[in-house]
């Protein structure tokens, strides 16, 4: 069986400081694993994706994640956090063609 | 994502009815999803569908049914409407690379209360 464990509910990061969103999977076969924004009353939006090529992972608006086998984790980072990465954040693992959501980690920017 | 666009936006019914919740797109994508959202629990996959003749279960189907009309539309049903079945609920869509699903496109959602 597959699941995805976000390991917070709820970052809370100055502006301008490391942001660190964690996210550990379980997969029976070699996944796929997604990250996905959600801005507030919006839809879902990618931010990067990782499907067996390298290991570190570039998405959009700095953000970055990697794929560490050993350690089953799928982390995003960004070296520095701005007011408008406020959003909820989703790690998704897809290890055949069904999808599985985290719960999501809520991520707070102040000034 | 314009692309993928739900109808309607918001509704309020009551138990007992029959609810229909539309989806469609451009985007040209054989694959589309329905997902409920509730606070905490992240998105759950209701039911998807890989092309017209193809309707998946997903984690949570029950009480609910789907209709895939056509490629670019797929409709979820609550054919008899219960208070814990209020939600958000998205359509997405995706790509298939290498035999799996890809990228997903989530329309704007559709926030359903029921009374």
């Amino acid at each position: 069986a597959q699941s995805v464990t976000q390991l917070d509910s709820h970052v809370s990061v100055s502006e301008g400081t490391p942001v660190l969103l964690r996210c550990n999977y379980s997969s029976s076969y070699s996944p796929s694993l997604f990250w996905y924004v959600q801005h507030p009353n919006k839809g879902l939006q990618l931010l990067l994706k990782y499907t067996s090529a390298a290991t570190l992972v570039k998405g959009i608006n700095g953000f970055e994640a990697e794929f560490k086998k050993s350690e089953t984790s799928f982390h995003l980072t960004k070296p520095s956090a701005h007011m408008s990465d406020a959003a909820e954040y989703f790690c998704v693992v897809s290890p055949n063609n069904d999808m599985r959501f985290g719960a999501g980690t809520r991520l707070t920017v102040k000034p | 994502d314009a692309d993928v666009t739900q109808t309607p936006r918001n509704r309020i019914t009551k138990t007992g009815k029959r609810i229909m919740l539309e989806c469609s797109q451009t985007k040209g994508h054989d694959r589309m999803y329905w997902y409920r959202q509730d606070p905490g629990l992240g998105l759950r996959l209701i039911y998807y569908s890989f092309d017209v003749k193809d309707i998946n279960k997903g984690e949570i189907s029950d009480g609910y049914s789907v209709s895939r009309q056509a490629q670019a539309k797929f409709s979820l049903s609550l054919e008899s409407a219960i208070p814990n079945q209020t939600a958000l609920y998205f359509c997405a869509t995706s790509v298939v690379r290498g035999g799996r699903s890809d990228t997903q496109y989530f329309g704007p959602g559709t926030r359903l209360t029921v009374l």
